[in-house]
C-alpha cells in the first residue's frame, strides 16, 4: 500500500478566494491523481498529474480552475481557482500502486466548504 | 459509455446476518473492478481489485466475485464496525488509469 498525506484537512473559505491542496506520498509513485467528492456523491477524476509533463484533465475541468502541479515523485499540489460554493466538496488525492500497479490507494481528503 | 451502478443504495443488517451488495458495470474492455470501503470524513479505503470473470478474493468477513457483466461483495457474519459505504469501481483497458466510481452502498450494522 501507501502512505498518503493531504493538508489542509480541512478549510473554510470565502467565495472568490484560491486554495491549494498538498499531496504528499512516503515513496516515489509515477502516477498521481485528484478525484472530487460532493457532497453526498462518489468520486469523480479531476485530473491526472505525472511527473515531468502537464496534467491531463477529465472533461469538465480546466487547468485555469484546477491547475496542479507535479514537481516530483513524491508530492503534488492542487489549486482550487477562484472558488464559489459548487466548489465545496471533499478533495482527494491518490497514487498508482500495487504488484500490478494498478491499484490505487487514496488520501484521507481535504474537506473544502465556500461561503 | 463507461458506467458503473450499485445496489443497494442503503442496507440495514442485523449483527451476524449475511447480505451481498451488487456492482453492475459496462465498460469498453476491464482492465480492473476495485471495492472500497468509505468511513465518514475519510479517504476510501483499498479492498480488492478483481481482473477477470470467475475471479475471487476474501479479506476477513468480505469476498468479492466478478462476472462479466457484475461484481457482488458478500459480508458473511457482519459485526458493526463493518458498517461504511462500500464503494465499487472499474478501469478500462485503454491508455488512461482512471477509476470510474459507482454511488455506493450505504451499509448500517446494527448490534
Amino acid at each position: 500500500s501507501a502512505v498518503i498525506s493531504q493538508k489542509p484537512s480541512r478549510d473554510i473559505c470565502q467565495r472568490g478566494t484560491s486554495l491549494t491542496i498538498q499531496c504528499q506520498v512516503d515513496s516515489q509513485v509515477t502516477m498521481m491523481f485528484w478525484y472530487r467528492q460532493q457532497p453526498g456523491q462518489s468520486l469523480t477524476l479531476i485530473a491526472t498529474a505525472n511527473q515531468g509533463s502537464e496534467a491531463t484533465y477529465e472533461s469538465g475541468f480546466v487547468i485555469d480552475k484546477f491547475p496542479i502541479s507535479r514537481p516530483n515523485l513524491t508530492f503534488s499540489t492542487l489549486t482550487v481557482s477562484n472558488m464559489s460554493p459548487e466548489d465545496s466538496s471533499i478533495y482527494l488525492c491518490s497514487v498508482e500502486r500495487g504488484l500490478s500497479y494498478n491499484e490505487q490507494f487514496f488520501g484521507p481528503g481535504t474537506r473544502l466548504t465556500v461561503l | 459509455e463507461d458506467q458503473v451502478t450499485q445496489s443497494p443504495e442503503a442496507l440495514r443488517l442485523q449483527e451476524g446476518e449475511s447480505s451481498s451488495l451488487n456492482c453492475s458495470y459496462t465498460v469498453s474492455g476491464l482492465r480492473g473492478l476495485f471495492w472500497y470501503r468509505q468511513d465518514p470524513g475519510k479517504g476510501p479505503e483499498f479492498l480488492f481489485t478483481l481482473y477477470s470473470a470467475g475471479e475471487e478474493k476474501e479479506k476477513e468477513r468480505l469476498k468479492a466475485t466478478l462476472t462479466k457483466k457484475e461484481s457482488f461483495l458478500h459480508i458473511t457474519a457482519p459485526k458493526p464496525e463493518d458498517s461504511a459505504t462500500y464503494l465499487c469501481a472499474v478501469q478500462a483497458r485503454d491508455s488512461s488509469y482512471k477509476l470510474i466510481f459507482g454511488s455506493g452502498t450505504r451499509l448500517l450494522v446494527r448490534p
